[in-house]
Formats: structure tokens, C-alpha cells, sequence
């Protein structure tokens, strides 16, 4: 099974500023994925993080605000830029192992 | 579009009162059907993955079943420590790997 690691656990942010959350797995994968989970939801899929290519992102999503590296076959970033209340949410990092497993999400609030 | 209901939304079981959970689906073609706990702050934990139609998996007091249309989740003889939300996904066998989630039943077992 894979152990996936999320920076931050949680945080409280500025309406209008940045913040990136990063994804560590400790085996290689082949996929990575960005989920939200805003209060009291389930799970959207933001993008599918692709190894040395730009991400794909979902209808809703955009590049500009949702900004996705995958250096490597064990780590991602998802930057979300630009924060407003409306994306007080669970973020949560996704890979594809001999299953699928989860991170155990990074809650941010946007005050 | 791939398309996940789950039902009910939430159930609320006496300590011992066996039930299940069902899961409808709509895919153009089922790569796997998957289920998974998530506790309240928590990422979702795997439990379990079926493929094919009369497949059926158990782990403790959870067997999971799947037909061409819908997938069950039997707990038998539940305990406080089996409350938790129940999510279903499914992964489709052409186009995007990324799983398509339910929006969960949130399970309380009382003492």
C-alpha cells in the first residue's frame, strides 16, 4: 500500500493570498490527483496531476487558479492563488498505486 | 457522464443491527467499483475494490457486493466504531482513471 503525506494538515488564509499544499507518496505512482471536498460533500476531482506534462484539469477548474506541479513520481504541489471564502475546503492529494489511495487532506479557511 | 448515487444518506443503526448501503452507477464502462471510510477530518481510507458483476469482497464485519448496476455494502452486527461516512466511487475503463465519487451515507452506530 502507499503512504501519501499532505503539507499543510490545515491552515487559516487571507482572502487574497496564496497558498501551495504539497503531496508526497512514498512509492513511485503512475497517476496523481487533486480532489476538493467543501463542507459537508463529497469528493470533486480539481485535475489529474500528469509526471513532467501540464495537469488536466475538470470543467470548473482553470490553470490560472488551481496551478499543478508534478516533478516527479512521487510528489505533486496544488497552489490555490487568489483564495476567497468560497474555497474554504478538504483539498485532497489522490494516487494510483496498486489501489487508489488518499492523503488525509489539508483543510484551509479563508478569512 | 459517469453518475454515482448512494443511499440513504444517512442511517442510523442500533449496536448490532445488521443493514446495508447501496450504490448506483452509471458508467460507459466499469473499470472498478470502490468503497471507502472516511472518518470526520480524516482523508478516505480504501476498503475495498470489486471488477466484475457476483464479485464480492469482505474485510471484518463489511462484505461488499456488485451487479451490473448497483454495488451493496452489508455491515453485520455493526459497532460504535464502524460510525463513519461511506463513500462510493467508480472508475470507468476508457477516458480518465480518476474515480467518480457518491456523495456518502453517513453511518451512526448507537451503543
Amino acid at each position: 500500500s502507499a503512504v501519501i503525506s499532505q503539507k499543510p494538515s490545515r491552515d487559516i488564509c487571507q482572502r487574497g493570498t496564496s497558498l501551495t499544499i504539497q503531496c508526497q507518496v512514498d512509492s513511485q505512482v503512475t497517476m496523481m490527483f487533486w480532489y476538493r471536498q467543501q463542507p459537508g460533500q463529497s469528493l470533486t476531482l480539481i485535475a489529474t496531476a500528469n509526471q513532467g506534462s501540464e495537469a488536466t484539469y475538470e470543467s470548473g477548474f482553470v490553470i490560472d487558479k488551481f496551478p499543478i506541479s508534478r516533478p516527479n513520481l512521487t510528489f505533486s504541489t496544488l497552489t490555490v492563488s487568489n483564495m476567497s471564502p468560497e474555497d474554504s475546503s478538504i483539498y485532497l492529494c489522490s494516487a494510483f498505486g496498486d489501489t487508489i489511495y488518499f492523503g488525509e487532506g489539508s483543510w484551509l479557511t479563508v478569512v | 457522464e459517469d453518475q454515482v448515487t448512494q443511499s440513504p444518506e444517512a442511517l442510523r443503526l442500533q449496536e448490532g443491527e445488521s443493514s446495508s448501503l447501496n450504490c448506483s452507477y452509471t458508467v460507459s464502462g466499469l473499470r472498478g467499483l470502490f468503497w471507502y471510510r472516511q472518518d470526520p477530518g480524516k482523508g478516505p481510507e480504501f476498503l475495498f475494490t470489486l471488477y466484475s458483476a457476483g464479485e464480492e469482497k469482505e474485510k471484518e464485519r463489511l462484505k461488499a457486493t456488485l451487479t451490473k448496476k448497483e454495488s451493496f455494502l452489508h455491515i453485520t452486527a455493526p459497532k460504535p466504531e464502524d460510525s463513519a461516512t461511506y463513500l462510493c466511487a467508480v472508475q470507468a475503463s476508457t477516458g480518465r482513471r480518476a474515480l467518480t465519487f457518491g456523495s456518502g451515507t453517513r453511518l451512526q452506530v448507537q451503543p
